[in-house]
Order: structure tokens, then C-alpha cells, then sequence
């Protein structure tokens, strides 16, 4: 069965460095998204990602934060200058198959741990 | 805007036990609504959904009855196992995907 997958699953870091968060969302899947989850707290949207552009974003996703889709396959989520708040777990998720729709399910990568020292 | 209440946890059972975990929602329109369930050290795993008004999502012996009129999709297993000890989130999906805080469930033996 095919899935999303994340690298690294465990990523540790200094304060203000860059990190790039990668995901491979299933290969048919035309939405891509981050979501974070600070330990303890809920999972929270960060972004969606449709058509080569952002078509949503929440609050949290400021300009330290970018994505991007460099070739056919891989996705990454980019941390320009990393904050100890940004210490959370990064999930990767796809949805919508060609001819699918936007209510269909969203599955999810197995995470990538960012710790910020 | 859109929310998800899902009952505060921690949840602790003993094995066969009958599970309960109450999910209530807040939406405009009508949203799809789904259960995830995340294993200790893994990431997130769809459940079950349901898509519209009166619709039981079912999967692995939990189910959850998508219910309009009292805006809720709690989470039900009649018997449950050491093995569905993890933390449940419930969502729904209106524009975007909206997670209530999850409930951590730990089976005893």
C-alpha cells in the first residue's frame, strides 16, 4: 500500500540554523501539506500545497518558513532560522488522487522530531 | 471558525472494557469528519471517517457515528485491547483539516 514518507525521523539543531524537512507524499496525490505538533498540544495546520503554490497557510507559517516541491517526487518544508519554540514534531500529508476531491482523505507521514537546542 | 472539543484524557482501561471518546464539532457547511489514531512513537494513521449525516465509520472493531443534530462523532469499541493503547484525535475537514487535542488511552491487562 502506498504511503508517505518522512526524513529524517529525528532532526537536532542549534538555535537561528536552517533545517529542510523532506517528505515523499504518495505518488499519484495532487495536495500536500505540513501540520506540527508541539509536544503535549494539539496537531496544528501549517500549510497546503497545490499546483506548484501555496494555496493555504495558518498564522504560525511566518516567513521563516517556506516549502517547496524541487522535482517530481519530494517535498520539503524549509526553517530558515530555527527558534527553540520551533521544537515540535513535523508531520507530511497527501490527499486528492486525480479525480478526487478536496474532502478526500488526507494521509500522513510518520513524522519528523525537530528539536531546537 | 472551525473546532473540534474531544474529551480531555488520559483514558485508562482494563482489557474488554468498553470504550467511549466523546467528540463534538463546530463547523459552517458540512464537514467530513474522521478519527486518527497515533501509536506510541509513530505518526498519524486514519481510523475511520465519515463523510456525511448518519454515516458509521468502522474499522479494526471502533466505530463512530457521524450525527448532525448533536454535531458529534464519538468514538466507540465495544472490547478493547492493550494494543489500542495510543492517542486518539478526532478532526474534521471543512476547508482545511482541524484536530481536536487528542485523548491518550492506555489498556491494562
Amino acid at each position: 500500500e502506498p504511503e508517505v514518507t518522512q526524513t529524517p525521523s529525528h532532526q537536532v539543531t542549534q538555535m537561528g540554523q536552517e533545517v529542510i524537512l523532506r517528505c515523499v507524499p504518495i505518488s499519484n496525490h495532487l495536495y500536500f501539506y505540513w501540520y506540527r505538533q508541539i509536544l503535549g498540544q494539539k496537531v496544528e495546520f501549517l500549510v497546503s500545497f497545490y499546483n506548484n503554490e501555496i494555496s493555504e497557510k495558518s498564522e504560525i507559517f511566518d516567513d521563516q518558513f517556506s516549502v517547496e516541491r524541487p522535482d517530481g517526487s519530494n517535498f520539503t518544508l524549509k526553517i530558515r532560522s530555527t527558534k527553540l519554540e520551533d521544537s515540535a514534531m513535523y508531520f507530511c500529508a497527501s490527499s486528492v488522487p486525480p479525480g478526487g476531491s478536496v474532502t478526500d482523505t488526507q494521509y500522513f507521514g510518520p513524522g519528523t522530531r525537530l528539536t531546537v537546542l | 471558525g472551525d473546532s473540534v472539543t474531544q474529551m480531555e484524557g488520559p483514558v485508562t482501561l482494563s482489557e474488554e472494557a468498553f470504550l467511549t471518546i466523546n467528540c463534538t464539532y463546530t463547523a459552517t457547511g458540512y464537514p467530513s469528519l474522521f478519527w486518527y489514531v497515533q501509536y506510541p512513537g509513530e505518526g498519524l494513521q486514519l481510523l475511520l471517517k465519515a463523510t456525511k449525516a448518519d454515516d458509521k465509520g468502522s474499522n479494526k472493531g471502533f466505530e463512530a457515528t457521524y450525527r448532525k443534530e448533536t454535531t458529534s462523532f464519538h468514538l466507540e469499541k465495544g472490547s478493547v485491547q492493550v494494543s489500542d493503547s495510543a492517542v486518539y484525535f478526532c478532526a474534521l475537514k471543512a476547508e482545511k483539516l482541524v484536530f481536536g487535542k487528542g485523548t491518550k488511552l492506555t489498556v491494562n491487562p
